[in-house]
This record gives C-alpha cells, structure tokens and sequence, in this order.
C-alpha cells in the first residue's frame, strides 16, 4: 500500500463549480500534513496546510481526519487559473525529521 | 536574489558520465532535499539533508551522491549516469522538517 494515495483524476470541471479531492495516507503516526499545487513542467508550490480543526484560505478548505487516515481539498467557485495538479503531502512521525511524502497528484482542468 | 536556485535547468548527458546537479539557497534552511519526479511515480526522495555534513538516504538513493559542507549548498551527483535517471529533479528546503518545503525550479536531466 503506498503512503499516500490520491485520486489521479483528471478532474475536469466548468468555471464556478466546486471540486473536492480526497487523500489517504497510511502511517497513523504522521505529523503534519499540506496541499502543494504544481503547474505543467514547474515546481510543486505550498498551497496550504492542513490541521485537524480544518482550514480555509479563500476559496480553499482543508480538512483532516486523523481517525480515518484522510485528508481532503475543496475548491469553491473554480476559476481557469485553478488548472494545475494538487499533491496531498504527508510527514511521516518519529525520527523522519520532516520528510515529506507526496501523493501522486491530482490533475484538475478547469474549462470555460 | 534570495531563494532557491538549481543549475543547470537542462541537462543532456551520455550513459556513464558523471554528472552534477547543483543547489543553492539563500535563507539559511537547516533542512535540504533532493526529489525527482517521474511520471507514474510522482515525487520521490533521493536524499535528504537536516544540517551540513549531516546527510541520510531518502526512498531511492542508489546510484546518487550527496554533500552538504556549507548549510546553503546541497550538491547531488549521479556517479555514473543510466538512463533511467533520466528525470527532473527538485531541490527544496525547509526550516524545519514538519514545515512546508520551498522547491526549486528543477533540473530537467535528459541521461542518452
């Protein structure tokens, strides 16, 4: 089983819709948990992290539940500009000193 | 400028060669990592690094040497290239292990 699974998607969704994408991950004892977002051919950028009280950055929610292994990403009133692929990401617990795992990505496209 | 910084962002070499990818950072991070990402792999740690000379092996180090004698530089040399480390590679790091990572802008390494 890997680390972290997501669902590869694609997602592909109209303007002003709202999209959710879900992550598990399999060590009970990770840490600290985030969402990078990577555009085509860049390099993976810090969307936001994600606490067990959920979170929200404008558009953006994270939630996690640490019971069920699972964290997840919606996106409100989807814009073009949110085409990208989303990386759940994972710190392993105890003496991983932050490494950080990835997910395989989620590609979402937004159309006009 | 202060950030981080990869070189070269292209790279063609020939099978055997030995072949070095830098990486460079401005702010003092304890933290340095070397990722490459392949598609159906997504990102993968090669090696990790939480201080200079302290450097510890990530998921798929074979093949890869690293240094770090000064805290901003972080250094990943492929001793002598095949062509399945063909990939691109992300340096990133982090002022502590449990926080998001700041990547590079990737090395994109073409082994012929």
């Amino acid at each position: 089983r890997k680390e972290v699974e997501q669902d590869p998607g694609p997602f592909n969704v109209p303007e002003g819709a709202t999209v959710a994408f879900n992550c598990t991950y399999s060590n009970s004892a990770s840490q600290s948990f985030f969402w990078y977002r990577q555009d085509c051919r860049k390099e993976p950028k810090l969307l936001m992290s994600v606490y067990s009280s959920g979170n929200e950055d404008g558009r953006f929610t994270a939630q996690l539940n640490r019971a069920s292994q699972y964290i997840s990403l919606l996106i409100r009133d989807s814009k073009l500009s949110d085409s990208a692929t989303y990386l759940c990401v994972v710190t392993p617990g105890g003496t991983s000193y932050g490494k950080l795992t990835f997910g395989q990505g989620t590609i979402l496209t937004v159309h006009p | 400028d202060a950030g981080i910084t990869q070189s070269p962002r292209y790279k063609i070499t020939e099978t055997g060669r030995q072949v070095t990818l830098m990486c460079h950072q401005t702010w003092s991070h304890s933290y340095m990592f070397w990722y490459r990402q392949d598609l159906g792999h997504g990102l993968r740690l090669i090696y990790y690094s939480a201080a200079a000379d302290i450097t510890d092996k990530g998921e798929v180090p074979d093949g890869y040497v690293v240094s770090r004698s000064k805290t901003e530089n972080f250094p990943l040399t492929l001793e002598s290239a095949t062509r399945s480390q063909t990939s691109v590679y992300f340096c990133a790091s982090s002022t502590s292990g449990q926080m998001g990572y700041t990547f590079g802008s990737g090395t994109r390494l073409t082994v012929v």
